[in-house]
């Protein structure tokens, strides 16, 4: 069965610090996204991206995120110069269309910042 | 305002008891979608279902059902006979059509639910 994937599990890194969470979407989806969650908190929509542009973005993502599809195959959230309160779970998911269908989930990117 | 409240923080059972966790939503919107998604204690987030607003039925599949009311803009979750392997975060989303150009899920706060054997 397809399945979202993303790398690194886990990523530790310092404050100020640049770091690329990758995503390989599910093949034949159209819409991807980008989500957090702080520990033992909801989760929280970061970014939506569709045809190579983003569609919607949320006040979380300021000018320290951007997205990018570097490829045909790959997804990736950047965080320019990390802080420390960018500590949470990172979710990425797709979709074949937008509100329409159900997104599913990678298994998500724990950062740490220290 | 979008916004959807899960007010159970908590909630802990027996095996076998039945339970219900409650999703209460706000929209602006006249067609949405309505989800609901577990997060197992290994952290992924699993999809469940998903119910669009012009569908009132309610749905039944193995031990879950979910009830829509519309009419208290509420779509609760029923576990019944319920297992340890249920234990889990279990959040409820919405998600806007027209006032939503890509899509994007409104999580509640979600409800943990322990299941004791």
């Amino acid at each position: 069965e397809p399945e979202v994937t993303q790398t690194p599990s886990h990523q530790v890194t310092q404050m100020g610090q640049e770091v690329i969470l990758r995503c390989v979407p599910i093949s034949n989806h159209l819409y991807f996204y980008w989500y957090r969650q702080i520990l033992g908190q909801k989760v929280e929509f970061l970014v939506s991206f569709y045809n190579n542009e983003i569609s919607e973005k949320s006040e979380i993502f300021d000018d320290q995120f951007s997205v990018e599809r570097p490829d045909g195959s790959n997804f990736t959230l950047k965080i320019r110069s990390t802080k420390l309160e960018d500590s949470a779970m990172y979710f990425c998911a797709s979709s074949v269309a937008s509100v329409y269908n159900e997104q599913f989930f990678g298994p998500g990117t724990r950062l740490t910042v220290l | 305002a979008q916004k959807v409240t899960q007010a159970q923080t908590e909630i802990s059972v027996v095996e076998k008891e039945d339970v219900t966790l409650d999703c209460v939503y706000e929209t602006r919107d006249t067609t949405y979608y309505l989800f609901w998604y577990k997060q197992p204690p290994s952290g992924e987030l699993v999809f469940l279902i998903r119910r669009n607003s012009f569908d009132e039925q309610n749905e039944i599949s193995g031990r879950y059902s979910w009830n829509f009311q519309k009419s208290t803009s509420s779509f609760n979750f029923t576990i019944t006979a319920s297992q340890v392997v249920d234990s889990a975060v279990y959040f409820c989303a919405l998600s806007e059509v027209f006032y939503n150009q890509g899509g994007k899920l409104i999580f509640g706060q979600g409800t943990e639910l322990s299941v004791k054997p």
